[in-house]
């Protein structure tokens, strides 16, 4: 089925490590973003990227680092995780030539501790 | 991106409509509306959009007011699996080259009871 994957569904962390969020889509959309949930509020954008090879920074970008090196794989770094890093990430894909819907995954659940 | 006000919570008994509001007075020419849920733990899903007439698909009715101010998205047959909640989103289409993020707001909470 075509979609959108992240990975890992959950992760444990030590403070201080480094971290890389998987997603790849499989659509051949343009456009990815990163996306954290937090409880109590909505959908913040961390970083976006328009095409292969360009990158740009969102609402709330400091602390992740993001590559988008082709169109189906955008992973997202955390260099030196905190513990206010903890929180529910959300990858997303558009095309955004149509200006249609963004398809999201189903998320990965960070715990740094 | 226009803003959007929603109300924080809404309940809807199983098999009947639910209605649930948005307002976006700040709404400008072309600015398109759009409806994501997410129910529990899971990623927000598209319901529907739309610019300026009515929209209706398989999962949803969209009506926007005549001055597209506000809009309503309308669940004819609500399930308790419609349970989630529902983010109004206002935003222009993409201007070439740029990815357009949306902006997610609080929502409402849509419970449907049986």
């Amino acid at each position: 089925i075509a979609g959108i994957t992240q990975a890992p569904t959950s992760q444990i962390l030590a403070a201080g490590r480094r971290m890389t969020l998987r997603c790849t889509q499989d659509m051949r959309h343009n456009a990815m973003y990163w996306y954290r949930q937090d409880l109590g509020l909505g959908l913040r954008l961390i970083h976006y990227s328009n095409t292969a090879g360009t990158t740009g920074k969102g609402e709330v970008p400091d602390g992740y680092s993001v590559s988008r090196a082709n169109t189906d794989d955008f992973p997202l770094t955390l260099a030196s995780a905190v513990p206010s890093q903890t929180s529910v990430y959300f990858c997303a894909s558009s095309d955004s030539s149509k200006g249609t819907e963004a398809f999201f995954g189903q998320g990965t659940r960070l715990t740094v501790v | 991106d226009a803003k959007t006000t929603q109300p924080p919570s809404m309940d809807c008994a199983e098999g009947r409509a639910a209605n649930l509001p948005c307002n976006h007075s700040t709404i400008s020419g072309n600015e398109y509306v759009y409806w994501y849920r997410q129910i529990h733990s899971q990623g927000p899903q598209y319901i529907i959009h739309g610019l300026k007439n009515n929209e209706t698909n398989e999962m949803a009715s969209l009506i926007i007011t005549e001055d597209r101010k506000s809009s309503t998205l309308i669940l004819p047959h609500a399930t308790l699996r419609d349970t989630a909640v529902y983010y109004c989103i206002v935003r222009s289409l993409m201007v070439s080259g740029s990815a357009r993020q949306l902006t997610f707001g609080s929502g409402t909470q849509l419970t449907v009871l049986p």
